[in-house]
């Protein structure tokens, strides 16, 4: 199976700031890297699909970049609702995997 | 609007079968893929297995694969997990989604969930 590394595991910034979440694969998967964000006690959502495809209704301020082994999801104006846990997922091969996740506190 | 209900999760014996449930509305049901995807407390995503749109090909992680059997009804838009041979380990949150599956690419992605259905293994 393909494994999903994430990185930070954890972070903290001020409404405003830029942030940046890194998964890594570890083995090429070309661009199928999709990005979910989960808020506590809900389903994960779906932000990003194939690496940087917004999924509707998705703010802008949301970009997805990278290729092969190294991805990263960008929040280039961190807001309060954007608190809770992002993932990374891999749909290169079967089973798909999960990133074990980056927890995003808002100060 | 896609709407995505479990159904059928709760407190089971070690060795106990459930039965969980996915009622589908506000898209076509029988036009999709469909997936379970769960989450044990406190840890991240492990997908469970997909369908086909017809029900004709199932997939499921290997390691589940001789316990949980996903099955699904068109007719009534549900989508199902048989879970056997429960253990302390399968405790977890329970999601359906819609699974984007396009042939012939490896693009796939979930783009719609429920909210998930609680299954806890204890005696």
């Amino acid at each position: 199976d393909i494994q999903m590394t994430q990185s930070p595991s954890s972070l903290s910034a001020s409404i405003g700031n830029r942030v940046t979440i890194t998964c890594r694969a570890s083995q090429s998967i070309g661009k199928y890297l999709n990005w979910f964000h989960q808020k506590p006690g809900k389903a994960p959502r779906l932000l990003i699909y194939a690496t940087s495809n917004l999924q509707s209704g998705v703010p802008s301020r949301f970009t997805g970049s990278g290729s092969e082994t190294e991805f990263t999801l960008t929040i280039s104006s961190l807001q309060r609702e954007d608190f809770g846990t992002y993932f990374c997922q891999q749909s290169y091969n079967s089973p798909p995997t999960f990133g074990q996740g980056t927890k995003v506190e808002v100060k | 609007e896609v709407q995505l209900v479990e159904s059928g999760g709760g407190l089971v014996q070690p060795g106990g079968s459930l039965r969980l449930s996915c009622a589908a509305s506000g898209f076509t049901f029988s036009q999709y893929w469909m997936t379970w995807v769960r989450q044990a407390p406190g840890k991240g995503l492990e997908w469970v297995g997909n369908i086909k749109v017809d029900g004709s090909e199932t997939y499921h992680l290997d390691s589940l694969k001789d316990r949980f059997t996903i099955s699904r009804d068109n007719a009534k838009n549900s989508l199902y997990l048989q879970m056997n041979s429960l253990r302390a380990e399968d405790t977890a949150v329970y999601y359906c989604a819609r699974d984007l599956t396009y042939s012939d690419t490896y693009l796939r992605y979930f783009d719609s969930w429920g909210q998930g259905t609680v299954v806890t293994v204890s005696s």
